[in-house]
């Protein structure tokens, strides 16, 4: 079983510099992906989601890529605020189901 | 924006007590969720409901808890007889369509004692 309290990846990046989050996946039927953004104490908050016919999608200073062969995404967010701090998660939606599966997390620290 | 909104911010109750956790979907969104995210653990599904019934539920949704749509907007997750392990954050979601994006609310902290 999952053991209590994870221990989040951390990545630390200088305000203004970019930031790659990545994750894992581990269902090949996943074909639906959501990154999430939870500052704490509040829900996960939508930041871009992107499909499995797609290997990249851009929105406002972030951009998803999508590697299916090796079960991989990654979040790029390009110049990084302070308000860019928190836990960011990836979550998969296998084909057939609707529920999300969310990964573990990271957790991001803007340094000024 | 239009957003999913859940009361009470924090709810504390006795071991074996009842509890309902209530949220409000965006009104446009058709399908509806609950989550819970024990703390410093990963956010965990647990029900998935669509025009009034279960579509999907995991396997800590056990009889122990109950959803219900009671009217047009409220939507909630009734736990019948809590136990220390419930203690997490729920989270309630709703997405316009199925497998598209699901938007959060901001959660109820519940602490069973």
């Amino acid at each position: 079983g999952e053991s209590v309290g994870l221990h989040l990846p951390t990545l630390s990046v200088q305000e203004g510099d970019n930031s790659i989050i990545n994750c894992a996946y581990s269902n090949s039927a996943s074909d639906y992906f959501i990154w999430y953004k939870q500052e704490s104490g509040k829900g996960p908050q939508f930041i871009i989601d992107i499909r499995s016919n797609m290997d990249k999608r851009q929105g406002q200073r972030v951009t998803v890529l999508l590697n299916k062969t090796v079960k991989h995404l990654s979040l790029q967010i390009a110049a990084t605020q302070p308000g860019d701090s928190a836990v960011y998660f990836c979550a998969e939606n296998v084909q057939g189901a609707q529920k999300l599966v969310f990964g573990q997390g990271t957790r991001l620290t803007i340094n000024p | 924006e239009p957003e999913v909104t859940q009361t009470p911010s924090h709810q504390v109750t006795q071991m074996g007590q009842e509890v309902i956790l209530r949220c409000v979907p965006i009104s446009n969104h058709l399908y509806f969720y609950w989550y819970r995210q024990i703390l410093g653990q990963k956010v965990e599904f647990l029900v998935s409901f669509y025009n009034n019934e279960i579509s999907e539920k995991s396997e800590i949704f056990d009889d122990q808890f109950s959803v219900e749509r009671p009217d047009g907007s409220n939507f909630t997750l009734k736990i019948r007889s809590t136990k220390l392990e419930d203690s997490a954050m729920y989270f309630c979601a709703s997405s316009e369509e199925v497998r598209s994006k699901q938007f959060f609310g901001p959660g109820t902290r519940l602490t069973v004692l």
